[in-house]
């Protein structure tokens, strides 16, 4: 059973720092991976989607990686500023599913002014 | 960005009453899901919904829960009797195809009592 976690569950920074987030999942049979954003009493956001093919995409001042094989996924966001500051989650679609995403738990990120 | 429209933003209920949760996914996109967060837990797929049927669902969606598409916009959770465990953030989501970007609602709160 596909299981996601994300390390730290809470990281806290001087703004414009960067920083990274990490994911990791126990089965390496997905189709993609998600990164979503979720600010308090909201929904998701989705930040970027790597397919299994690629290794990482990219979106302004954000860079996700995948490395399928070690079920390893980074978030990495540049120079970080106040309005950063949400919960990150990580998801995978494992492959025969139909959009059934497993979510981790997620890092709540504080950026700090 | 598209928008999944989900309403009421809030509901309250008492235990054993049937709820119904309303959400209008965008447009040109064909698979719907509905997914939940209880308090301080991960997100959890529900049920994914494609060319009217059902095309995927969790553990969690027993008996109780069923989802329609009655009018060919709107998309529906129905919970039939709930329980106090129900309680939770009910979110809906959309993608044009299995394998793209999930677009969220902003969620229905519900709390059963």
């Amino acid at each position: 059973k596909q299981e996601v976690t994300q390390i730290p569950a809470a990281l806290s920074v001087p703004e414009g720092e960067n920083l990274v987030l990490n994911c990791s999942f126990t089965d390496s049979a997905i189709y993609n991976l998600q990164w979503f954003r979720q600010d308090p009493g909201k929904g998701l956001t989705s930040l970027l989607l790597i397919q299994s093919s690629q290794r990482e995409q990219t979106s302004g001042r954000l860079n996700a990686s995948l490395d399928k094989s070690s079920g390893r996924s980074t978030l990495y966001i540049a120079a970080s500023q106040p309005g950063d500051s949400a919960t990150y989650l990580c998801a995978v679609r494992g492959t025969g599913s139909q959009g059934n995403l497993i979510f981790g738990k997620g890092t709540k990120l504080s950026v700090k002014p | 960005e598209p928008e999944v429209t989900q309403t009421p933003s809030h509901q309250v209920t008492q235990m054993g009453q049937e709820v119904i949760l309303r959400c209008v996914p965008i447009s040109n996109h064909l698979y719907f899901y509905w997914y939940r967060q209880i308090l301080g837990q991960k997100v959890e797929f529900l049920v994914s919904f494609y060319n009217n049927e059902i095309s995927e669902k969790s553990e969690i969606f027993d008996d109780q829960f069923s989802v329609e598409r009655p009018d060919g916009s709107n998309f529906t959770l129905k919970i039939r009797s709930t329980k106090l465990e129900d309680s939770a953030m009910y979110f809906c989501a959309a993608s044009r195809s299995v394998n793209e970007k999930l677009f969220f609602g902003s969620g229905t709160q519900l709390s059963v009592l």
